[in-house]
């Protein structure tokens, strides 16, 4: 089946290092993805890693895969009130079309 | 250019109106996409099409009816809506649909009340 979850909630310090965790349940998921989206806002692509990789870097940025566990992390180096926003996870299924299943969203919330 | 437009980016409208939703990119991408998103709710996909037809309907009312007139432009024709189809509607595109999706970009969204 396609299920995305994620816990609701994450509050840390600004300077901290924020990590968002996320399982999955579709095998054959192909690209998984970390969105941001900021009130009243579209979605923004932060970074994706393929199904085969288990670790993928971009400045602040790293994403983990443990792809036996079906699990992803996205961690952000030196948390800024900027990053204040809900972080979907999703992933692409490669079934008779792509689909992009999303994740409830984590809110992460900044404090001083 | 990496940017999904759509246009309204706020609307109202009554049950008895029709209306619709456009979305224009210039990326040369063969897929796009209707996300529905509630509140505090992840996107939920409507629609998908590539090629300019319609691959995915996810069991979406009649009462919403997408277009692809052409490869740059979807649009989300409303009609005979209710409260409850308030949401923001979201465009997405991406360079092909059946092969290896590396990247969705989305729109901002429109933001839909119905009255």
């Amino acid at each position: 089946g396609e299920d995305v979850e994620q816990s609701l909630f994450l509050s840390v310090r600004e300077g901290d290092s924020s990590v968002i965790n996320c399982t999955y349940t579709d095998s054959s998921s192909t690209y998984l993805y970390w969105y941001k989206q900021e009130p009243g806002a579209g979605l923004q692509l932060l970074t994706y890693i393929f199904s085969n990789m288990d670790m993928k870097q971009d400045q602040r940025l790293t994403v983990l895969l443990n792809k036996k566990d079906k699990h992803l992390s996205l961690r952000i180096a030196d948390t800024q009130t900027g990053d204040s926003a809900i972080y979907f996870c999703a992933e692409s299924i490669r079934s008779s079309a792509s689909k992009i299943i999303f994740g409830s969203g984590t809110r992460l919330s900044i404090r001083p | 250019d990496t940017e999904v437009t759509q246009t309204p980016k706020h609307l109202v409208m009554g049950m008895t109106n029709k209306k619709s939703l456009k979305c224009e990119q210039h990326m040369g991408h063969r897929a796009m996409y209707w996300y529905k998103q509630k509140a505090k709710k992840p996107p939920e996909l409507m629609f998908v099409y590539s090629y300019e037809k319609l691959s995915i309907n996810e069991s979406v009312p009649s009462r919403f009816s997408p277009e692809c007139p052409n490869s740059s432009l979807l649009n989300l024709h409303l009609h005979a809506l209710q409260p409850e189809d308030s949401a923001l509607y979201l465009c997405a595109s991406s360079p092909h649909e059946t092969d290896v999706n590396t990247e969705a970009f989305f729109g901002q969204g429109t933001r839909l009340t119905v009255v």
